[in-house]
């Protein structure tokens, strides 16, 4: 079975600061991964997702993870955030393989901004 | 595409009373997923659907729970006798068949039951 752990439940950061959101997951099987965000009283966009290749992934907003596969993490980065980055974030994971693409979700990173 | 639409966006029901929540997904996408989110918590996995084969229920879905994606277009999510721990939040998503690129998530679906 496949789980996923974020080892921060809160993070507060300055304006203008880098953050890294962290994320670990465990699987015996090879996984796609994925961060969502969610805003108050919306529902989940997706931020990035690895699926294989460069394990440096962009996404959107000024997001990167990046996958090790040794230390199975993906973490969440961004060099300088901004007031409108807070929100929760969500990891999850998938199985490559195979017919089923349900996530499996950690209990998420709440980020705040701090001006 | 106007992505995946969910109604209503609020619900507030009595104890006991049955509610029906909808989802539009994509249309184009072949699969839709239906979560519930609590506060504080990651969403949890329900159901999905392949066209119109529910192909999993979650041990969540209690037999007060049902979901039909009759012609496998919209989706509907069904919960009878509602009981105040069913207050959360109904999320609804889609995806094209093989699902690699991840969810396209509806707005959800808050229901509180009083």
């Amino acid at each position: 079975a496949q789980s996923v752990t974020q080892l921060d439940s809160q993070v507060p950061v300055f304006e203008e600061a880098p953050v890294e959101l962290r994320c670990n997951y465990s699987s015996s099987v090879s996984v796609y991964l994925f961060w969502y965000v969610q805003y108050p009283n919306q529902g989940l966009q997706l931020l990035l997702k690895y699926l294989s290749g460069s394990t440096l992934v962009k996404g959107i907003n000024g997001f990167e993870a990046e996958f090790n596969k040794s230390q199975t993490s993906f973490h969440l980065r961004k060099p300088s955030v901004h007031i409108s980055d807070t929100a929760e974030y969500f990891c999850a994971v998938s199985l490559n393989a195979g017919n089923n693409r349900k996530l499996i979700w950690g209990l998420g990173t709440s980020l705040a901004v701090n001006p | 595409d106007t992505g995946v639409s969910q109604n209503p966006r609020h619900k507030i029901t009595k104890r006991g009373q049955n509610v029906t929540f909808r989802c539009d997904p994509i249309s184009e996408h072949n699969r839709l997923y239906w979560y519930r989110q609590t506060l504080g918590q990651g969403p949890e996995f329900l159901t999905y659907f392949q066209n119109e084969a529910q192909l999993e229920k979650s041990r969540l879905l209690s037999d007060r729970f049902s979901a039909e994606r009759p012609k496998g277009s919209f989706s509907t999510l069904e919960i009878q006798r509602t009981e105040q721990g069913d207050s959360a939040m109904y999320l609804c998503a889609s995806s094209p068949w093989t699902g690699e690129g991840g969810y396209t998530f509806g707005s959800g679906t808050r229901l509180t039951v009083v």
